[in-house]
């Protein structure tokens, strides 16, 4: 059984660093081709890619995100970690982590955990 | 950057009735590399269809999808109750992997 979820702050304060950890199960970051990535939404608006890491540490990033943004991967713990600096007010959405099967072929991302929603306020 | 677009913003149709949603790429999506996804409020989106045709497990075969290059299609034949929600494709041609603007699909 295939599952994610994703913790961290409910709410965070104006320009500080957002840490997100995806914690997962029933796979491994060590099979090749798999990808672990994140997605977010604001309230009532749409999905929006941010970033990938795949089994080999390669990295793909949303070109307007990309300064702020960085993704890690601990296979050992099967987590993945995204940071984002500079929070702001902008950034309140749901953050949702998400499961690529295989780099190789047109899957898409197939599992999700349930999102957690980060609220920025000062 | 490939941008998609989705169309139409919102459709509004009747249980039974069958529902074309496009989305269209601002360059061709290299492989097919497509997928579809349904979103219902308050849930995570769950994936239907991916490489533009292929139905993910445990999908009903009222939903398909078809297109390749710049043009996809996902059509929804005789809607189910449970189909209303928002649907919104995303490209893995190239990165960044980038979604649509989403399809609001509503009940008339």
């Amino acid at each position: 059984q295939i599952t994610l979820r994703e913790s961290g702050p409910t709410l965070v304060t104006p320009t500080q660093t957002l840490t997100l950890t995806c914690t997962f199960s029933g796979f491994s970051l060590r099979t090749r081709g798999v990808g672990v990535g994140w997605v977010r939404q604001p309230p009532t608006k749409a999905l929006e890619w941010l970033a990938l890491i795949y089994w080999d540490d390669d990295k793909r990033y949303s070109p307007s995100l990309q300064s702020r943004l960085t993704i890690t991967k601990d296979t050992s713990k099967n987590q993945v970690v995204l940071t984002m600096t500079n929070i702001d007010p902008v950034d309140t959405a749901t953050y949702y982590c998400a499961r690529r099967p295989n780099y190789y072929d047109n899957r898409g991302l197939d599992y999700w955990g349930q999102g957690t929603l980060v609220t920025v306020s000062s | 950057e490939i941008v998609l677009t989705q169309s139409p913003g919102t459709l509004s149709l009747s249980p039974g009735e069958t529902a074309t949603l496009s989305c269209r790429a601002s360059q061709s999506v290299s492989g097919s590399s497509l997928a579809w996804y349904q979103q219902k409020t308050g849930q995570a989106p769950r994936l239907l269809i991916y490489g533009a045709s292929s139905r993910a497990t445990g999908i009903p075969d009222r939903f398909s999808g078809s297109g390749s290059g710049t043009d996809f299609t996902l059509t929804i034949s005789g809607l189910e109750p449970e189909d209303f929600a928002v649907y919104y494709c995303q490209q893995f041609g190239s990165s960044p992997y980038t979604f649509g603007q989403g399809t609001k699909l509503e009940i008339k």
